[in-house]
């Protein structure tokens, strides 16, 4: 079945523990993509890739790291996560249309 | 800078006809998007636009107008499922996707 795959689904960190989010896709994709949902703001666009060692900033990309060594998984990092990057954090990828298929989320809490 | 408007909220009927406006400001502007997510899901993919004109797909088509630069959803046929937000996005020619903050679909019986 052709999916993009999270995990965690739901993670409760404290202020300043590294915690890394993976992000995984079947569909030989190259174009993925991370975004937050917050009330109110819709989605954000944090970081995308067009390919492999290829990354780019999104609107919101402060506080985040992103990496593509391989084209099915583009992890996203939090290096000393804060409150203010609690969330719902979705993960996409697309091919050559604009037809993104997202991830089913992660709920992140940052105490 | 780049920014989406689409209306908060639209309520309708069972069995009527709805329309979700978004106009968008964008440079290098590539195509528009519309999403679907019911709580607590995902978004989904519905239509995407390129060209100026209407695209069809079952109950439900997208209108671009680039001169304007306004598109819409057109929901037909509304059933209770079709409750959800509906998000336009922009793609750029730097590859940057930019969601609009959604529309609420309220669905009365």
């Amino acid at each position: 079945e052709a999916q993009v795959t999270q995990n965690p689904r739901y993670l409760i960190t404290v202020t300043g523990k590294k915690l890394t989010v993976t992000c995984s896709q079947n569909m030989n994709h190259e174009y993925m993509s991370w975004y937050r949902q917050d009330p109110g703001l819709g989605l954000r666009q944090i970081y995308y890739s067009m390919n492999v060692e290829v990354t780019d900033k999104g609107d919101v990309p402060e506080g985040y790291k992103v990496s593509r060594k391989e084209k099915r998984n583009f992890p996203l990092i939090l290096e000393s996560p804060s409150p203010n990057q609690t969330s719902l954090y979705f993960c996409a990828s697309r091919a050559n249309t604009d037809t993104q298929y997202f991830g089913p989320g992660t709920r992140l809490t940052v105490l | 800078g780049q920014s989406l408007e689409q209306p908060s909220e639209v309520t309708a009927v069972e069995g009527a006809i709805v329309q979700i406006n978004c106009t968008y400001q964008t440079s290098g502007f590539y195509g528009l998007s519309w999403y679907q997510q019911h709580d607590g899901g995902a978004p989904t993919f519905l239509s995407y636009n390129a060209l100026d004109g209407l695209e069809e797909t079952g109950r439900f088509s997208s209108f671009l107008s680039r001169s304007d630069s306004y598109g819409y959803l057109l929901l037909q046929e509304l059933q209770m499922k079709d409750s959800a937000s509906y998000f336009c996005a922009v793609s750029n020619r730097d590859d940057k996707i930019i969601f609009g903050k959604g529309t609420r679909l309220h669905i009365l019986p």
